[in-house]
Order: structure tokens, then C-alpha cells, then sequence
């Protein structure tokens, strides 16, 4: 089964400073799809940035960059410049299948990230 | 697009009582999903509609857990006889298709307790 571990359950940081969020995973699919998203205390996951497996380059978004070290299983985010703005809970997923077939998003526990003025 | 759409966001009920949230999704979005998310943990994967079709459902949606998707649009999720371990972020997602990054748009979820 798949799995996702965020291994930081907080995290605070001065403003304008880069952060990295960690997030390891865990499958034998060749073929997998890695996000991340923000949930702020209104509660809505917000889209951040996308890794394909087979993605030749790291992903960027912005402010956002994706480290991904395949054979290491990581998929670390980096925010760069931080603003008062990114605090909210972070949370690492995995595209996966269903034991039916269907895709789905995996999970982890999430970084709580604070930013200090 | 005006996003995903869910309704109530807040909900306190007691215990024994039926709720019932609705979900809205981007309309060219044919598949939706319902996740919940406990205190301190990540979104669960509760259940999984194309179109009107509901195609899978977790081990975690026990009998007392209903969804429909009428004409494919909106979708509704429906506790019968709450208990007080259903008190979770409840959260809606849609999606146009499958296996590109743009796949999932999540609503601003509805958070229930039940006292």
C-alpha cells in the first residue's frame, strides 16, 4: 500500500526566510503523481505544485519548488521568501490506485508552518 | 470556474440525528470525491463518483454513510444516527479527468460536530 510520512509536525520560521518542508513516500508503481497542497484554517486545500515520476526536472510554481530525489523516495517543498501569508498546514500526497482501479490522493499527516514577523 | 462548492460549512448536531452535505463541483468536471479529515491527520478517501456513477467506496463509509449524484451535477452526503467519532472535516473534490496535475480542485469542506 501506498504511504505518505511527513515526519514535521510544526515548524517556525522568520519571514523572508526559505523553508523545506520534508514528505518521503512509499510505493512499487513505476508511474505515480506527487502534490502538495496548503489548508489554511478556512479549511480548503489549496493546489500548490505537482511532480510526475517521470518528470526529467523539478518542479516549480512561484515561489514553490519541488526537490525530488527518486531514488530516495523524497519529495521535500521549498518555499522560498516567506510571507506571513504561508502559514497554514501543509500536506504532502500521493496519486495512487484503488484496489478497483481508481485514483485517488494518499495523504500525509501534514506540517504545520508559522511564520514569525 | 467558481470552484467547488460545499454547503453547510459548519455543522453541530447531536448525536443520533441524520445530516446531510451538499457538494457543488466545477461544472465540466465529471468526477467528484468526498474525503474526510480528523484532527490532525490528512484527507481520507471516503468515496468516488464519474458522472452519476458511484464507483467505489471505502471501507471507512460504514451503512451509515450514503452518497448520491443525481444527473451527475451536484452530490450530497448523507450520515444516518451521527456518532460522535463522525465529527471530521468533511471535503469535496472534483476533477475533469485522471493522471495530470490540474486533476483535483477541492472545496472548503464542511466541518461537523456532533455533541
Amino acid at each position: 500500500a501506498q504511504k505518505i510520512t511527513q515526519t514535521q509536525p510544526g515548524m517556525f520560521v522568520q519571514e523572508k526566510e526559505a523553508v523545506t518542508l520534508d514528505c518521503t513516500y512509499d510505493t512499487s508503481d513505476p508511474s505515480y503523481g506527487l502534490f502538495w497542497y496548503k489548508q489554511p484554517s478556512s479549511g480548503e486545500m489549496i493546489f500548490l505544485i505537482y511532480q510526475g515520476s517521470y518528470d526529467q526536472q523539478n518542479a516549480t510554481e512561484g515561489r514553490y519548488s519541488l526537490n525530488f530525489q527518486k531514488a530516495r523516495k523524497s519529495a521535500n517543498l521549498v518555499i522560498s521568501a516567506s510571507q506571513l501569508g504561508d502559514s497554514a498546514m501543509y500536506f504532502c500526497a500521493m496519486r495512487d490506485l484503488t484496489n478497483f482501479g481508481n485514483e485517488k490522493l494518499t495523504f500525509g499527516t501534514g506540517t504545520r508552518l508559522t511564520i514569525i514577523p | 470556474d467558481t470552484g467547488v462548492s460545499q454547503d453547510p460549512r459548519h455543522k453541530i448536531t447531536k448525536r443520533g440525528q441524520n445530516v446531510t452535505f451538499r457538494c457543488d463541483p466545477i461544472s465540466e468536471h465529471n468526477r467528484l470525491y468526498w474525503y474526510r479529515q480528523t484532527l490532525g491527520q490528512g484527507p481520507e478517501f471516503l468515496t468516488y463518483f464519474q458522472n452519476e456513477a458511484q464507483l467505489e467506496k471505502s471501507r471507512l463509509l460504514s451503512d451509515r454513510f450514503s452518497a448520491e449524484r443525481p444527473k451527475g451535477s451536484f452530490s450530497t452526503l448523507e450520515i444516518q444516527r451521527t456518532e460522535q467519532g463522525d465529527s471530521a472535516m468533511y471535503l469535496c473534490a472534483s476533477s475533469r479527468g485522471t493522471g495530470t496535475h490540474y486533476g483535483y480542485t477541492f472545496g472548503s469542506g464542511t466541518r461537523l460536530t456532533v455533541v
